[in-house]
């Protein structure tokens, strides 16, 4: 059974660096073709793509963001990471870990809910 | 970047039938797919490849499409269908739809 939850520091200050874990069971990201991809939702809004980590150690990062965005994988341990850096209070919203193979997000976290305040 | 216009909401009553639209800015060929998110929760995987549904997902709910023009139909719409529905491509890189709320009547 695939479950993935997402967990991070809850509140935060501009100009921080967000770091956010994903950590999941019932598939391994040593896996031919699976991916890990990070979507975020602002409050009563859409979704936005973030990252993406794949089992060979390649990355994609939204361009809009990327100069902002590190992803990382502990594929032993079943985790990956994502960090944002230079927050600010755009940066509040939803953030999701999701199970990517195919070019669909099959597999859905919980989220993780991050506010940006001074 | 691969823009995705979804009609902002509608609102149905239980047992009809509800076509929701997702055109593309460019074509996608059939890298579609469908969320369904109800409130406080995550997004669910519907349909893949435009008209693949997702294991355990209802018959009711069905995908067509291909290029720039798709659609979910929900037939026949249930109560607790009322929720966002999400469209998303993956041919040029991965974006998202804004999102059709469906109501129920």
């Amino acid at each position: 059974q695939v479950s993935l939850k997402e967990s991070g520091p809850g509140i935060l200050q501009p100009f921080q660096t967000l770091s956010l874990t994903c950590s999941f069971s019932g598939f391994s990201l040593g896996t031919s073709n699976m991916g890990i991809g990070w979507i975020r939702q602002s409050s009563g809004k859409g979704l936005e793509y973030l990252a993406t980590i794949w089992w060979d150690g390649d990355k994609y990062f939204n361009p809009s963001l990327k100069s902002r965005l590190t992803v990382s994988k502990d594929t032993s341990n079943n985790q990956t990471f994502l960090k944002i850096a230079s927050v600010d209070t755009a940066d509040t919203g939803t953030y999701f870990c999701t199970q990517l193979m195919g070019g669909w997000f099959a597999y859905w976290g919980q989220g993780a809910l991050v506010t940006v305040s001074s | 970047d691969t823009v995705l216009t979804q009609s902002p909401g509608l609102a149905v009553s239980p047992g009809e039938r509800v076509t929701i639209s997702c055109r593309a800015s460019e074509s996608v060929s059939t890298r579609m797919h469908w969320y369904q998110q109800k409130v406080g929760q995550q997004p669910k995987l519907l349909i893949y490849g435009a008209s693949y549904r997702d294991s355990g997902v209802p018959a009711r709910f069905s995908g067509s499409g291909s290029g720039t023009d798709f659609t979910l139909t929900i037939d026949p719409v249930e109560a607790n269908d009322a929720a966002t529905y999400f469209c998303q491509q993956s041919w040029n890189d991965w974006t998202f739809g804004g999102g059709t709320k469906l109501e129920l009547k």
